[in-house]
């Protein structure tokens, strides 16, 4: 039981290219989320998911785009990257309970 | 907006001595959920401790604990007897109803919190 993966770890762009994190989970979770950390900050949400195929904004959506396809998988899209990206980016997933479970986090630096 | 605040940007404690970390928040709504993590140097988040807003008896775990008072917005952590390893940046948060079933996270700037040999 993996818990909540993330790939890649640690990423660097150059401003205007374009990437997607991939964070997977194995826990049969129906919401999912994507945060980004900033340092002296604590995470901010930028988009989450209630379920296959249905996505929502968080607080700082824009820049970012997010596609839920299948339940397992929530996918975070930069389409043209701006150092203000730069961040560390966690996933999470959450229980019935109202937990949040976070992945180990991508270190993403926009050049 | 919803804001959680930690007052207490660093900390420190000695090992085996007791901690309380501070969180206040603001919020309007009856039905919530509050939580603190955990994010240790390796940077991943670790859930320590959850609290229903409904329920009044604080929550414990292990050596963790919580004074919540709902109608103060209060909602401090309790460490006792500090390990080494409960050196880390501690994050207090709230859950709130978002709609279509989901609660969303919001969360405070944190705590750092050193325990000293």
């Amino acid at each position: 039981n993996a818990g909540v993966t993330q790939t890649p770890k640690f990423r660097v762009l150059k401003t205007g290219q374009s990437m997607t994190l991939l964070c997977a989970q194995d826990m049969n979770h129906e919401y999912m989320y994507w945060y980004r950390q900033d340092p002296g900050m604590g995470l901010r949400l930028i988009h989450y998911s209630v379920g296959e195929g249905t996505t929502a904004k968080g607080e700082v959506p824009d820049g970012y785009n997010v596609s839920r396809l299948k339940k397992q998988n929530f996918l975070l899209g930069l389409e043209s990257a701006a150092p203000s990206q730069t961040s560390v980016y966690f996933c999470a997933s959450r229980t019935s309970y109202n937990e949040q479970f976070f992945g180990p986090g991508t270190r993403l630096t926009v050049l | 907006a919803q804001t959680v605040t930690q007052s207490q940007p660093e900390m420190s404690v000695q090992e085996a001595e007791t901690v309380t970390l501070s969180c206040t928040y603001d919020t309007s709504e009856n039905n919530y959920y509050l939580f603190w993590y955990k994010q240790p140097p390796s940077r991943q988040m670790i859930l320590v401790i959850r609290q229903e807003a409904y329920k009044q008896q604080n929550a414990t775990e292990n050596r963790f604990s919580v004074n919540f008072q709902k109608a103060a917005k209060s909602f401090s952590l309790k460490i006792s007897d500090s390990q080494l390893g409960d050196t880390a940046m501690y994050f207090c948060a709230t859950a709130l109803y978002s709609g279509a079933g989901s609660y969303q996270l919001t969360f405070g700037k944190g705590t750092k919190l050193s325990v000293i040999p």
